[in-house]
């Protein structure tokens, strides 16, 4: 089945603890992002991927890292989480980076940073 | 700046309703244009593309509007299961809008 999975789904960590939420896609799709959704103020881009190796910066990149080291995988590292990154991510991944292509996302991963 | 500005709602309905969501974008050289779908708690998932000469999907109708840059969704008949949140999405750069809910009362 073509999808989007992320781990974990649900995370409660503490202020400065550092951590990773796994993104993998199995559609062999060049083009990878990072999205949270806060209430009242909508998807905004964290970070997104065009291929292997290529990260760019999106709309709110600070306090986060990516990489790319295979084409499945786009892992997003929050180095030392603090409250305000209290969020629901989603990972999202499309065939290419041309503008007419579906987004397909994964399921959500739900963060709470005390 | 570039936005993409929706209606929040809530858009309460009865089943059987016919409902319109408008949604406008600032960025003049947008090519391609999205309704999503977001369940409750749920991953947003695509409903249709937006074609400049619209397009129909079923009980569902899309219009895009260049020179206004608008873009609209019209569910016709609604049903309990339409109950949702409708993202307009905007792309190139990609933008989403915040979305309009919509509730659908029997």
């Amino acid at each position: 089945e073509a999808q989007v999975t992320q781990n974990p789904r649900y995370l409660i960590t503490v202020t400065g603890k550092k951590l990773t939420v796994t993104c993998s896609q199995n559609m062999n799709h060049e083009y990878m992002s990072w999205y949270r959704q806060d209430p009242g103020l909508g998807l905004r881009q964290i970070y997104y991927s065009m291929n292997v190796e290529v990260t760019d910066k999106g709309d709110v990149p600070e306090g986060y890292k990516v990489s790319r080291k295979e084409k499945r995988n786009f892992p997003l590292i929050l180095e030392s989480p603090s409250p305000n990154q209290t969020s629901l991510y989603f990972c999202a991944s499309s065939q290419d980076g041309s503008s007419y292509n579906e987004q397909f996302f994964g399921p959500g991963t739900r963060l709470t940073v005390l | 700046r570039k936005e993409v500005e929706q209606d929040p709602g809530p858009f309460n309905v009865p089943e059987g309703a016919t409902v319109a969501f408008n949604c406008t974008y600032s960025n003049s050289a947008s090519q391609s244009f999205f309704w999503y779908r977001q369940d409750c708690r749920k991953e947003p998932k695509l409903l249709m593309s937006v074609y400049s000469s619209g397009n129909e999907d079923g009980r569902f109708t899309a219009q895009l509007n260049r020179a206004s840059q608008y873009i609209s969704l019209l569910i016709r008949d609604s049903k309990l299961s339409d109950s949702a949140t409708y993202l307009c999405v905007v792309n190139t750069p990609l933008v989403f809008g915040k979305g309009t809910r919509l509730s659908v009362i029997a």
